[in-house]
Formats: structure tokens, sequence, C-alpha cells
């Protein structure tokens, strides 16, 4: 079936502007990640989705960054007034959670850049 | 917080054995993983194992955990250029979303 997907594969901002950013899970899946990966780093949890509990948003870097998920499946990760600090891939991955092992299903990310 | 550490590079030739380390701080993790980034793809699950194991085999793949130093390995044996790659090494913290390392780097010479 359909993996995730992510929308825009890429996207250049001038810094001031918000973006906005999709994310589709697979489908049935009822969990939601967002991670960051600035350039020559590691994946940095953002905030993460589950079902109808509230999001664990410990993770986002300051007041603006938010996230929505609609209906228990697509997610919209909002980014107001950029920084250029925030150029980095934003990577959305998706799971179902169970007994054991809980994969998450990565998307190709979004690249985004902030001029 | 939980810290994962990686190396950021290794180079082998093809057909020789890559071992990529990592260390961790949690000890309570549950599951440890194993993720592939091929350029311009997402990240790929590779392997995992659990923490009550010290060793997994899967075909090529070798995963080695100790528990007491913290020091995660994965082994593959008979490098092929295909296996050229950035490899995270990730923790489960007790909660859902994962701690990764910065990566390490797979570069596979003919």
């Amino acid at each position: 079936g359909a993996g995730v997907s992510q929308s825009p594969s890429n996207k250049v901002t001038e810094k001031g502007k918000d973006v906005e950013l999709r994310c589709d899970p697979i489908s049935g899946h009822t969990a939601l990640y967002w991670y960051r990966q600035s350039l020559g780093q590691g994946l940095e949890f953002l905030i993460y989705f589950q079902g109808n509990s509230a999001p664990d948003k410990s993770g986002l870097p300051s007041d603006r960054f938010s996230a929505e998920r609609t209906g228990g499946s697509v997610s919209t990760l909002t980014i107001q007034r950029t920084q250029q600090e925030d150029s980095a891939v934003y990577l959305c991955a998706s799971s179902e959670p169970g007994q054991g092992i809980d994969e998450q299903f990565f998307g190709p990310g979004t690249r985004l850049t902030v001029l | 917080g939980e810290d994962v550490e990686q190396s950021l590079f290794l180079s082998v030739r093809e057909g020789d054995s890559s071992v990529i380390n990592c260390t961790y701080t949690d000890s309570s993790s549950t599951y440890l993983y194993w993720y592939k980034q091929e350029p311009g793809a997402g990240l790929q699950l590779l392997t995992y194992i659990f923490s009550n194991m010290d060793m997994k085999q899967d075909q090529r793949l070798t995963v080695l955990l100790n528990k007491k130093d913290k020091h995660l390995s994965l082994r593959i044996a008979d490098t092929q250029t295909g296996d050229s790659a950035i490899y995270f090494c990730a923790v489960d913290t007790g909660r859902r979303a994962l701690t990764f390392g910065s990566g390490t780097r797979l570069q596979v010479q003919p």
C-alpha cells in the first residue's frame, strides 16, 4: 500500500514568512511523529500524536512551531515567522503501536530553506 | 535527556565487513534500532534488537548489544556498494518517539 507522503518536497521561503508542511500517514496508523534533521545532525523529535490523546509537544523548539492532526489522519506542521536556523529537512513518520516493536515508517521529508 | 552518539563516517572496500558503532546513555531502553537512509529516500528500519538480547543476526547483518557499556554495533558482512548510505542508531526512551544518533555515513569503495 501507499507509504507516508509529505508535501511539498522542497520549500524555499524568506525569513519572517510562515510555512505549512503536510504529512499524509499510512492509512490506519494511529501514531504520527514529526522530526527535524539539520545538516550533519541526527533526527530531532518535534511532536507526537497518538489517536485522540493530547499530543506530546515536548520537542517543539519554540512557540513559532505548532502542529495539528485533523481527523486522526493528515497532519500539518506550521512554522511562523521563519528564521534561517529553521532550515532543515522535516520528516514525518507514522506507526501502529501495539505489543513489542513499534516500527516507524518515514516519509521522504520536506526540505525547508529559509533565505 | 537521552544522548546517542555515533561516529560520522566510515569507509570500507567492497567485500570487507563494516562495523558501525553507537553509544547511548539511557539504560531503560526496551528496543534499539538501526535505520538506513539512502540518498533522496526516507529512513527505513533495517533491524532492531530487544534489550534483553546481546546479539541478533539477520542475513548479512549482525547487531551486538553490550548493555553494561551501553554500546550497540551493527556489522555488515560482505559489504556491497549498495550498502552505501547513512546509518542511524535509535533508542526508545519510554515515550514512543525515538532518540536518534547523528548518523554514520558509510562509503563503500569498489
